[in-house]
């Protein structure tokens, strides 16, 4: 079945505490992307690659990293999380412009 | 930046009803596109209309694009319970994607 995985689905953690979320896909698509979701801002694009070893700064990229070392796996690392990233975290991936996103990870930054 | 703005923010309709919800964006795109998110879930593709189009179809969906406007619209027609959800558009330019804010519909049976 083609989709897109996201690992954990729920976290709680407490500041400074650096944490990965995994992302992966099945449909070898080139491009994937990594959102986050809070209410009353819809979602906001974080990063995004185009390929393999091509990253590019989305909307708000302050406090997170990501690495595309293989085609199917873009993590999204949060070196130093803080309270304010808190929100609901998406992956994507993409071959000709249609998303298709994972099913969200929730994160508590305490 | 937020690049799409939906409007209404919240829509209530009957079962059986059309909803239209509406969508403006600030600069040039290379598509909209419309996705579906239920409740806490990963949002779902819904339509792709490219910037040299003005109408498309799919099933009870219909999208329009004004560029001129920087508006486009989207019709979900004869409205059924499982349409609650709340839909967003999406503005892709050279692969950034912006999202508004979102449309809250609720089909009431």
């Amino acid at each position: 079945e083609a989709q897109v995985t996201q690992n954990p689905r729920y976290l709680i953690t407490v500041t400074g505490k650096k944490l990965t979320v995994t992302c992966s896909q099945n449909m070898n698509h080139e491009y994937m992307s990594w959102y986050r979701q809070d209410p009353g801002l819809g979602l906001r694009q974080i990063y995004y690659s185009m390929n393999v070893e091509v990253t590019d700064k989305g909307d708000v990229p302050e406090g997170y990293k990501v690495s595309r070392k293989e085609k199917r796996n873009f993590p999204l690392i949060l070196e130093s999380p803080s309270p304010n990233q808190t929100s609901l975290y998406f992956c994507a991936s993409s071959l000709n412009g249609e998303q298709y996103f994972g099913p969200g990870t929730r994160l508590t930054v305490t | 930046s937020q690049q799409g703005e939906e409007d209404p923010q919240a829509l209530s309709i009957q079962e059986g009803e059309n909803a239209t919800m509406n969508c403006s964006y600030k600069t040039s795109i290379n598509n909209l596109q419309w996705y579906r998110q239920n409740s806490g879930r990963g949002l779902v593709h819904l339509i792709l209309i490219r910037s040299n189009e003005r109408e498309k179809h799919s099933g009870r969906l219909r999208v329009t694009l004004d560029t001129s406007k920087k508006s486009s619209s989207l019709l979900i027609t004869a409205s059924r319970a499982a349409d609650t959800a709340s839909y967003f558009c999406a503005t892709d330019d050279d692969y950034k994607l912006s999202f508004g804010a979102g449309t809250t519909v609720t089909v009431r049976a």
